[in-house]
């Protein structure tokens, strides 16, 4: 079945940092691809999503591109900010069947002054 | 617009005990969706309404969980008894159709002693 790996965490990192969250996938067929984010006291909101090879995703200063070669879908930001620390979540869904997420493990990221 | 809620926070049983989570969906959503994610571990989605039915409850883990959907508005997940190993983060998420994105609720963070 469908599985998405990320890597663990938690990554801590000082403001102005660069960031990278690893993720990568097992699916069959062409899934469309996620980032959630969760802040503190928060719900998941979806930060950024991709739905075919070498699509980018990007918003808030984040990225990720689609590498069907890889199978990955990796989180960078060039420079973190304290307001940046949260949990975040890469996830797949299917391209047919239901439309239910396929979620990793979440990675939290600790951003430092 | 409201997002979605849920009710409570957090929650601490023993084992044994009958616990009721709420999620308040978004108003208009008639799709609406449990998640649970135990602790360290991956969001595992549990089920699926449309409106009042269960459109697919294949990731409910046992007959001591009981969800329901009232009307087609609010919707609850009961469990009872309570194990250790429900122990987690209950997500709740909605979405207008099935295949649209879906938002999260903030999560029910239970706790069974």
């Amino acid at each position: 079945g469908d599985s998405v790996t990320q890597m663990e965490g938690p990554v801590t990192l000082s403001e102005e940092a660069f960031l990278t969250i690893n993720c990568t996938y097992t699916a069959t067929g062409y899934p469309s691809l996620f980032w959630y984010v969760q802040y503190p006291g928060e719900g998941l909101q979806l930060l950024l999503k991709a739905t075919k090879a070498d699509d980018k995703g990007s918003n808030k200063g984040f990225e990720a591109t689609y590498r069907k070669e890889t199978t990955s879908f990796h989180l960078e930001k060039g420079s973190v900010q304290v307001s940046d620390s949260a949990v975040y979540f890469c996830a797949l869904f299917s391209s047919g069947g239901s439309y239910i997420p396929t979620f990793g493990r979440g990675t939290s990221l600790i951003v430092h002054p | 617009e409201a997002g979605v809620t849920q009710f409570p926070s957090h929650s601490v049983i023993e084992k044994g005990q009958t616990v009721t989570l709420r999620c308040d969906p978004i108003s208009g959503h008639d799709n609406l969706y449990w998640y649970r994610r135990v602790m360290g571990k991956e969001i595992k989605f549990l089920l699926h309404f449309v409106k009042e039915s269960k459109q697919d409850e294949s990731g409910m883990p046992n007959n001591r969980f009981l969800a329901e959907r009232t009307g087609g508005t609010y919707s609850t997940l009961k469990v009872q008894p309570a194990e250790l190993e429900d122990s987690g983060v209950y997500f709740c998420a909605s979405s207008q159709g099935s295949r649209t994105e879906q938002f999260f609720g903030p999560g029910t963070r239970l706790t069974v002693l």
